[in-house]
């Protein structure tokens, strides 16, 4: 079964003190994690597809790496506007629709 | 305009009643899905759908019920409401690929 660990589970942080979520994961052949941003009471916003280990992906001040085991976000000089939460998902070798979501990381950033 | 809409954005409901939530898209996505969150649980899938004749069951679809009327309109529906039903719903699309989730903006639903 696939699963999809994040931490921490809460992060605050000082506007411009840059940081790193981690997703680690187990799954049966990877075809693709995802990372999502959620607002609150908002639907989840696509960011990043990965697909290969050593594979990065960047996006204003957010950087997505993937490893074998894990993935990383790191936030670079964040601002407020970056407070949401972050979510991770896989997509096994099995399924070709299936996503397996972990419970996210809320990050706060204060001014 | 939004590419996932989802109506109603909000519904406090009965126990008992039936309870229609709406789904529709202009991406012209062939896949359909339908997710609930709840604290501390994440995003759960409850039924997915590939096309108009080809509709499954999630991990936990029992007591729900979904409909696909056409290819942009997926409707989730629960027959008799009861509290542990309480959570937001969220529908999503994708390609034919299903490499790419998008989700609509949710439905929050509270059954008293």
């Amino acid at each position: 079964e696939d699963q999809v660990t994040q931490s921490p589970e809460a992060l605050r942080l000082q506007e411009g003190e840059s940081s790193s979520l981690n997703c680690s994961y187990t799954v049966s052949g990877l075809r693709g994690l995802f990372w999502y941003r959620q607002d609150p009471g908002k639907g989840p916003e696509f960011l990043f597809t990965l697909y290969s280990a050593g594979e990065e992906k960047e996006k204003e001040r957010l950087k997505a790496t993937l490893t074998k085991k894990e993935s990383f976000l790191h936030i670079t000089a964040p601002k407020p506007e970056d407070s949401a939460t972050y979510l991770c998902a896989v997509r096994d070798g099995g399924s070709n629709y299936k996503l397996t979501f972990g419970k996210g990381t809320l990050l706060t950033v204060n001014p | 305009d939004a590419d996932v809409t989802q109506t109603p954005r909000n519904r406090i409901t009965k126990t008992g009643k039936r309870i229609m939530l709406e789904c529709s898209q202009t991406k012209g996505h062939d896949r359909m899905y339908w997710y609930r969150q709840d604290p501390g649980l994440g995003l759960r899938l409850i039924y997915y759908s590939f096309d108009v004749k080809d509709i499954n069951k999630g991990e936990i679809s029992d007591g729900y019920s979904v409909s696909r009327q056409a290819q942009a309109k997926f409707s989730l529906s629960l027959e008799s409401a009861i509290p542990n039903q309480t959570a937001l719903y969220f529908c999503a699309t994708s390609d034919r690929t299903g490499s790419t989730q998008y989700f609509g903006p949710g439905t929050r639903l509270t059954v008293l």
